[in-house]
């Protein structure tokens, strides 16, 4: 069965630091990956999401960046954080058909800058 | 444009009440698929339902249940008999045009 593994579950990082969060998915094969945050007000906001390696599309222009070195492997930078980058940040992946399967979310990142 | 509302911001109901969370869609695609996710305190997101838009049959698992109009645009959400650990954010979605959008959630507190 496919799984999805996000760390760290939280964090807290002085303003101005770098920032790296991780996801990965087992068992599954080329899936398209996503990032989003959720900020206080709870709404769910897509910052990037790729369709393969080394393919990164960006939603919103920001301090943040995205990679895939690997084909299961997504990874979330930063390299001076904001005190607005807080908040809960969710991996999530689809298979190629995204229209009906929907998406299988990661546990989340809940990072603090202070 | 594709749009989901979610009007009811927080909700707050007693146990074992029933409670109807209200979800609104806008697309102008012919084929699209609604979804229902909960969010409870620890911040996962858990899928809960999956409907495409050629299926307007209701669905009842458990205590909850769905509601698919698409005369009124409308995905509702029942949750029947209430239990403090429905306690959560709960958010609709609409799958359309390989995009994928999200309402802003409702949150439901389950008093004891």
């Amino acid at each position: 069965s496919q799984t999805i593994h996000q760390w760290p579950a939280t964090l807290v990082q002085p303003v101005g630091s770098p920032l790296s969060l991780e996801c990965t998915v087992e068992g599954t094969s080329n899936p398209n990956l996503y990032w989003y945050r959720q900020a206080a007000g709870r709404g769910l906001q897509l910052l990037f999401y790729s369709v393969g390696i080394g393919q990164i599309s960006s939603e919103v222009p920001q301090n943040l960046s995205a990679s895939r070195p690997q084909d299961r492997q997504f990874i979330l930078s930063s390299k001076k954080l904001l005190l607005s980058d807080s908040g809960f940040y969710l991996c999530a992946w689809s298979g190629p058909r995204l229209l009906a399967g929907g998406y299988t979310f990661g546990s989340g990142t809940r990072l603090t800058v202070v | 444009a594709q749009k989901v509302t979610q009007a009811q911001t927080e909700i707050s109901v007693v146990e074992k009440e029933d409670v109807t969370l209200d979800c609104v869609y806008e697309t102008r695609d012919t084929t699209y698929y609604l979804f229902w996710y909960k969010q409870p305190p620890s911040g996962e997101l858990v899928f809960l339902i999956r409907r495409n838009s050629f299926d307007e049959q209701n669905e009842i698992s458990g205590r909850y249940s769905w509601n698919f109009q698409k005369s009124t645009s409308s995905f509702n959400f029942t949750i029947t008999a209430s239990q403090v650990v429905d306690s959560a954010v709960y958010f609709c979605a609409l799958s359309s045009g390989n995009q994928f959008y999200f309402g802003t959630g409702t949150s439901l507190t389950v008093i004891p």
